[in-house]
């Protein structure tokens, strides 16, 4: 069995700080995939970064990074200098082999941005 | 380029009426997934489709709930005899290829009401 959790449900900001998105995950797999996605108020999903088991280099995109720690079985997200358009609820997904192609997902968290 | 096509956008049906909700997904995409999400809460996976192979139905809530998708393209989720539980919004995804690091690509999602 596979799970992620995602302890913030919601979590408010005001314009220009930064903020950690906490996603702990748990498989019996050495091999598995982990993302990011976005579901802006318009609704649709938004894939923004996959990360391999193997692959524990923090990643770096804009104003965006992510910090995956096998060790504690982490993939955080961060966001610098957050601005209001970055207000949407955020998941993290996992997939995984013994979970054939199912990816999935955290119970996501609602970030808001206040100007 | 086309993206994820849901329709209905929005439906409202009366507590023990069938509805059928439609997907296509991106042109070439071999994978196809149903995903529900409950008000509030996380994505819940339903149904899995891959070329000509049998479907993962493992994530489908009960036998009133059925998926079908022709020509290795268009889906449609059938839900019969509907029960005001049923109520969510209902997302597709494709992705390009089977395996675990494809990223999906999800539609607008069809809002599903039951009254």
């Amino acid at each position: 069995a596979q799970k992620v959790t995602q302890a913030q449900t919601e979590i408010s900001v005001v314009e220009k700080e930064d903020v950690t998105l906490d996603c702990v995950y748990e498989t019996r797999d050495t091999t598995y995939y982990l993302f990011w996605y976005k579901q802006p108020p318009s609704g649709e999903l938004v894939f923004l970064i996959r990360r391999n088991s193997f692959d524990e280099q923090n990643e770096i995109s804009g104003r965006y990074s992510w910090n995956f720690q096998k060790s504690t079985s982490s993939f955080n997200f961060t966001i610098t200098a957050s601005q209001v358009v970055d207000s949407a609820v955020y998941f993290c997904a996992l997939s995984s082999g013994n979970a054939g192609n199912m990816l999935t997902f955290g119970g996501g968290t609602r970030l808001m941005v206040k100007p | 380029g086309a993206g994820v096509s849901q329709s209905p956008s929005n439906k409202v049906t009366e507590k023990g009426k069938d509805v059928e909700l439609r997907c296509d997904p991106i042109s070439g995409h071999t994978a196809l997934y149903w995903y529900r999400q409950s008000l509030g809460q996380g994505l819940e996976f339903l149904i899995y489709f891959q070329g000509n192979s049998a479907p993962d139905k493992s994530g489908l809530p009960s036998d009133r709930f059925s998926a079908e998708r022709t020509g290795g393209s268009v889906s449609t989720l059938t839900i019969q005899r509907t029960q005001q539980e049923d109520s969510a919004v209902y997302l597709c995804a494709s992705s390009l290829r089977q395996y675990l690091d494809s990223p999906l690509h999800f539609g607008n999602g069809t809002r599903l009401t039951v009254t």
